[in-house]
């Protein structure tokens, strides 16, 4: 069993349509909760950074975490056909020195005009 | 505020051959890890490098080499390396002073590597 497993899509919605994206994991040393987005042939670029249970926004984005269900969600809102790309969700684990960034395996995300 | 260089962008080499990827962070920023992605595995973490130290490392062969330098730039290698090397190397960099955002990391555009 993967560390963290993500939806694997594909997924296809209208524009307009609110999107929902998620991760499940299996360790709860796991301190720090991201999601990336990835255009194609591009590297991924952050765009929610959590550490504590509950929902973070950010305009159209609202992360959640839910640490008691090793769940983590990304919502968009109003989605657009520029956010068509590939979420990966992230999770750090940190050991003494040591800081390992574990990736879900992505859901390529496609807004349809 | 510039972001992350990776050099050469693409990059074509033959079985058995070596290779040497840079990763430029952005400035300010002492740590540097890297990862491979392909379609097959995702994203795949193969080293972080810390004020020139080596502070974590995947699973990964011992091929599969970093070293960073004073300036926090650093350079992966890959020796002999095998059809299945193909991938795209991604290079982060976040500040990893203390704990918190400064754990946010940052990628690059990434080298795509194709091995014949």
């Amino acid at each position: 069993q993967k560390e963290v497993e993500q939806d694997p899509g594909p997924l296809s919605v209208p524009e307009g349509a609110i999107v929902s994206l998620n991760c499940t994991y299996s360790n709860s040393a796991f301190q720090y909760f991201m999601w990336y987005r990835q255009y194609s042939r591009k590297g991924p670029e952050l765009l929610m950074y959590t550490y504590s249970s509950g929902n973070k926004e950010d305009g159209r984005f609202t992360a959640q975490v839910d640490k008691s269900s090793k769940y983590i969600s990304l919502f968009i809102r109003d989605s657009q056909p520029s956010d068509s790309a590939t979420y990966l969700c992230a999770m750090i684990l940190l050991s003494g020195s040591a800081r390992q960034l574990t990736f879900g395996s992505g859901t390529q995300l496609t807004v349809l005009p | 505020k510039a972001g992350v260089t990776q050099t050469p962008r693409y990059l074509i080499k033959t079985r058995g051959q070596q290779v040497t990827l840079s990763c430029s962070p952005i400035s300010g920023h002492r740590s540097v890890s890297w990862y491979q992605q392909t379609p097959g595995q995702g994203l795949q973490f193969l080293f972080e490098y810390f004020s020139e130290t080596q502070r974590n490392k995947g699973n990964f062969p011992g091929r599969f080499s970093g070293r960073q330098f004073s300036n926090s730039r650093s350079e992966m290698n890959v020796s002999t390396l095998e059809l299945g090397d193909s991938a795209l190397y991604l290079c982060a960099s976040s500040l990893r002073e203390t704990s918190g955002r400064d754990n946010e990391q940052f990628f690059g555009p990434g080298t795509r590597l194709t091995v014949l």
